[in-house]
């Protein structure tokens, strides 16, 4: 499976600062979606964002989806050092829950 | 919301051995499963597609032979992993689809250390 990018591999801030990841993918899609993992942990599900859609808002998180430069943004406003995880994009391109996973951001939230 | 419930969530067994990863859905029927690996500070890949009542996909590059799936009701997925070895030594995790806006509902995952 190709793989997308998200950028950047590694992010540091400092509490209620802004987080913002970037992902960009290969093929079209059906929907994009972005998960949360604990270290160790299982993958919580943030936002879903359809191809049709170009912004979406869930709390403190908005993210924004470009088809034509096939990439996506997710924003963490007003960050906590509870939200210190890996932030993964998924893309799935044909409405199956058959997901492609970007290669994550590693958020680190200093209180 | 919909959960599945993943276990064991951690095993250590011995080269040679077999390993038994069980996904539930506890509120919702699952006609599909998701399996993924994860290997340490890497992202999530797709190792195959179960369905209820049919034989599962794998995808490429993943051996059918060693990593067995079971999807035997509408709410059980089993992965075995036969005869693993150090190198299948990963963290396993299942989703299914749930349906609406809410994505896909990811397993607790297992950390499978193979010694």
């Amino acid at each position: 499976s190709q793989q997308g990018e998200e950028d950047p591999q590694a992010l540091s801030i400092q509490e209620g600062e802004n987080a913002t990841m970037n992902c960009s993918y290969k093929t079209s899609i059906n929907n994009l979606q972005w998960y949360r993992q604990n270290s160790g942990r299982g993958l919580v599900h943030l936002i879903l964002i359809r191809s049709n859609e170009r912004e979406k808002h869930s709390g403190r998180l908005r993210v924004t989806l470009d088809t034509s430069k096939k990439s996506s943004s997710l924003l963490i406003t007003a960050s906590r050092a509870a939200d210190t995880a890996s932030y993964f994009c998924a893309t799935d391109a044909s409405n199956t829950g058959k997901l492609i996973f970007g290669q994550g951001t590693t958020l680190q939230v200093k209180p | 919301g919909a959960v599945v419930s993943q276990h064991p969530s951690w095993v250590i067994c011995k080269s040679g051995t077999s390993v038994k990863i069980e996904c539930r859905s506890l509120d919702f029927q699952a006609t599909t499963m998701f399996w993924y690996r994860q290997f340490p500070k890497q992202s999530l890949m797709l190792m195959a597609t179960s369905n209820e009542g049919s034989k599962a996909t794998y995808e490429q590059g993943v051996e059918k032979d060693k990593f067995l799936i079971n999807h035997a009701s509408l709410t059980l997925s089993t992965l075995t992993v036969t005869s693993a070895h150090p190198e299948d030594s990963s963290f396993y995790i299942c989703s299914a689809p749930s349906g609406g806006i809410y994505g896909y509902t990811f397993g607790s995952g297992t950390r499978l250390t193979v010694v």
